[in-house]
């Protein structure tokens, strides 16, 4: 079936500090990805939305100068978190469409 | 727009007893649903998915859910609970086109008791 691998799955940095998360679609297109966060003991809350060559679309609150999403391939996507600090820690998890949707594996991110 | 409700946060109940997690949408078009798990410190595995074919869907690990547009309702169940069923479930919506996001909800922990 369809897989997504998301890298890293967990990192530690420090503040101030920039992050690049990566997903790769491994055996398909992917024509959107999203991004979510999810902080601890809570649902997934949909941080962007990226079709491949365009920019992404942001969901309201969220700062897109502090995440910085690439889509610039129908493979791979990256999310950058810049100047990280300590209330960004989260896990985050993408997902991928491209004929259904297929979530990643998650990044841990943790800001001391 | 699109969302979902989950009753309960929490849910227990004894091993080999029926599951019942309850989510209720809320959708201006037809809308595609889902359940996932999740595991701690981990991602989400879809158990099944609503794409307005059959109104009883089947998933993985014994799950089902049966979608009833009068009630709004995608309830999930599964007939006999095991203690690896222990997780956190998220019922999500979408509104079906190409590019349509995918909507959580808060999610229901799932606790089996010996």
């Amino acid at each position: 079936g369809a897989v997504v691998s998301q890298h890293p799955s967990w990192v530690i940095c420090k503040s101030g500090t920039s992050v690049k998360i990566e997903c790769r679609s491994l055996d398909f297109q992917a024509t959107t990805m999203f991004w979510y966060r999810q902080f601890p003991k809570q649902s997934l809350m949909l941080m962007a939305t990226s079709n491949e060559g365009s920019k992404a679309t942001y969901e309201q609150g969220v700062e897109k100068d502090k995440f910085l999403i690439n889509h610039a391939s129908l493979t791979l996507s990256t999310l950058t978190v810049t100047s990280a600090h300590p209330e960004d820690s989260s896990f985050y998890i993408c997902s991928a469409r491209g004929g259904g949707y297929t979530f990643g594996s998650g990044t841990r991110l943790t800001v001391v | 727009a699109q969302s979902v409700t989950q009753l309960g946060s929490h849910v227990s109940v004894s091993e080999g007893a029926l599951v019942l997690l309850r989510c209720n949408y809320s959708s201006s078009v037809p809308p595609y649903l889902f359940w996932y798990v999740q595991y701690p410190n981990q991602g989400l595995q879809l158990l099944l998915k609503y794409t307005s074919a059959a109104t009883l869907v089947k998933g993985i690990n014994g799950f089902e859910a049966e979608f009833k547009k009068s009630e709004t309702s995608f309830h999930l169940t599964k007939p006999s609970a095991h203690m690896s069923d222990a997780a956190e479930y998220f019922c999500a919506v979408s509104g079906g086109n190409r590019d349509d996001k995918i909507i959580f909800g808060k999610g229901t922990r799932l606790h089996i008791l010996p």
